[in-house]
């Protein structure tokens, strides 16, 4: 019972272009979502999140828009760099339950040079 | 990752041992998470703690696993009797208090299980 999948295991882009990573949900209670990277033997890094009260938040290079209705959300990165060469992993949290994240499988990408 | 301490970083245990995982929190936060990453998979949510407190348990196994979160000192994780199936990477995260934090990571114990 997968409630959050990354229907993309990898993606390869190349350096300056945009990077689309895309995920989808299943529970309407997720009140809340989240982006983390993670490097080899490193454990997760937290990028962005976004409210479901909002479609969209921007920092920096990396915007993540939220589709309610589509129960859809994305992770833009432009321009992408070669140290954005990471796995993504996209985590939402169920309205009132303690915090608890769940985790797609997230999407590797290669940011070719 | 900066503050988030785990030890150790790798672990061998022959199958039947203890494993014992630690975790320190970074400087100010009260709230401890465990999260386990089997090979091929997501990270799936073990327990939250907060000090001397087991605030929600429903991802731990109901034997072999126990976690503790004292007083003093770290949070541990802890595996009896481990077997095969175990050798995972284990990652500790932290929050401070506040509904809409997100989760510090450490850089995680991988343990396997011979």
């Amino acid at each position: 019972d997968q409630q959050v999948k990354q229907n993309s295991p990898s993606l390869s882009v190349q350096e300056g272009r945009i990077s689309i990573l895309n995920c989808d949900y299943t529970n309407s209670m997720f009140d809340y979502f989240l982006w983390y990277k993670k490097y080899p033997a490193e454990g997760p890094t937290f990028l962005i999140s976004i409210s479901s009260i909002k479609d969209k938040n921007e920092d920096g290079r990396f915007t993540v828009f939220l589709n309610k209705s589509a129960k859809h959300l994305s992770l833009h990165i432009v321009p992408s760099q070669p140290g954005d060469s990471a796995v993504y992993f996209c985590a939402a949290r169920n309205a009132g339950n303690n915090r608890k994240l769940i985790w797609g499988l997230g999407t590797s990408l290669a940011v070719n040079p | 990752n900066a503050g988030v301490m785990q030890n150790p970083r790798h672990l061998v245990r022959r199958r039947g041992q203890e494993a014992r995982l630690r975790c320190s929190p970074m400087k100010g936060h009260s709230h401890v998470y465990w999260y386990r990453q089997l090979p091929e998979e997501g990270l799936k949510f073990m327990v939250y703690l907060q000090k001397e407190n087991i605030i929600d348990e429903s991802g731990m196994p109901k034997e072999r696993f126990s976690a503790e979160f004292p007083k003093e000192g770290p949070s541990i994780l802890r595996i009896q009797q481990v077997v095969r199936g175990d050798s995972a990477a284990y990652f500790c995260a932290s929050s401070p208090t506040g509904s809409n934090s997100p989760l510090h990571f450490g850089n995680g114990t991988r343990l396997t299980v011979t």
